[in-house]
């Protein structure tokens, strides 16, 4: 079935460096996409989201890219810091028979090293 | 409230016993979805409320599941005959309008720990 995956299930950075989270994403119907970020104990809080009339959107130190040729997600986070160490899920919006929902891809841990 | 509100935090029962969740959602938000979260995994749907109205159960595992929602603002998740399979994280997110099909974030509480044993 359709589903929403990421490359890399943990990724190790140095604290001052530059993070990519990539996420592939397989159903070409998907017209909104979100992240998210999990810390331990707590509910995933929004980032980021993007529309798929838009290849790129930029926030606070955050920024995704949307390429729908070959179906792909990427976050950029810039200058990282030990706060942004937690899991990272995309998501895409999927239109089912009887409502529109999120699916999850299985997430990337992000590890910021001092 | 200032956020999706979620109780217990912690739930700890016996197998084949019945345990309820408790999700209250943002103010006037009417969209609202539960979500499963198992050990180092991504979110499971279970199921969408628009209003009162649940017009997407389509993610309830099995029977033993149910959910309602009353006033449109509470929820509750009903899990019957628990199952050490039924261990997760059970996270609600609400949403204004009409949720993710007018493109509108979720918000999420911060689950409930269920632990079957």
């Amino acid at each position: 079935g359709e589903s929403v995956g990421l490359h890399l299930p943990t990724l190790s950075v140095q604290e001052g460096d530059n993070s990519i989270i990539n996420c592939a994403y397989s159903n070409s119907a998907s017209d909104y996409f979100i992240w998210y970020k999990q810390e331990s104990g707590k509910g995933p809080q929004f980032i980021i989201d993007i529309r798929s009339n838009m290849d790129k959107r930029q926030g606070q130190r955050v920024t995704v890219l949307l390429n729908k040729t070959v179906k792909h997600l990427s976050l950029q986070i810039a200058a990282t810091q030990p706060g942004d160490s937690a899991v990272y899920f995309c998501a895409e919006n999927i239109e089912g028979d009887s409502s529109y929902k999120l699916i999850f891809g299985s997430g990337t841990r992000l590890l910021v090293r001092p | 409230g200032a956020g999706v509100s979620q109780s217990p935090s912690n739930k700890v029962t016996e197998k084949g016993k019945d345990v309820e969740l408790r999700c209250d959602p943002i103010s006037g938000h009417t969209a609202l979805y539960w979500y499963r979260q198992s050990l180092g995994q991504g979110l499971e749907f279970l199921i969408y409320f628009q209003g009162n109205s649940a017009p997407d159960k389509s993610g309830l595992p099995s029977d033993r599941f149910s959910a309602e929602r009353t006033g449109g603002s509470v929820s509750t998740l009903t899990i019957q005959r628990t199952q050490q399979e039924d261990s997760a994280v059970y996270l609600c997110a609400s949403s204004q309008d009409r949720g993710t099909a007018t493109n509108e974030k979720l918000f999420f509480g911060s689950g409930t720990q269920l632990s079957v044993l």
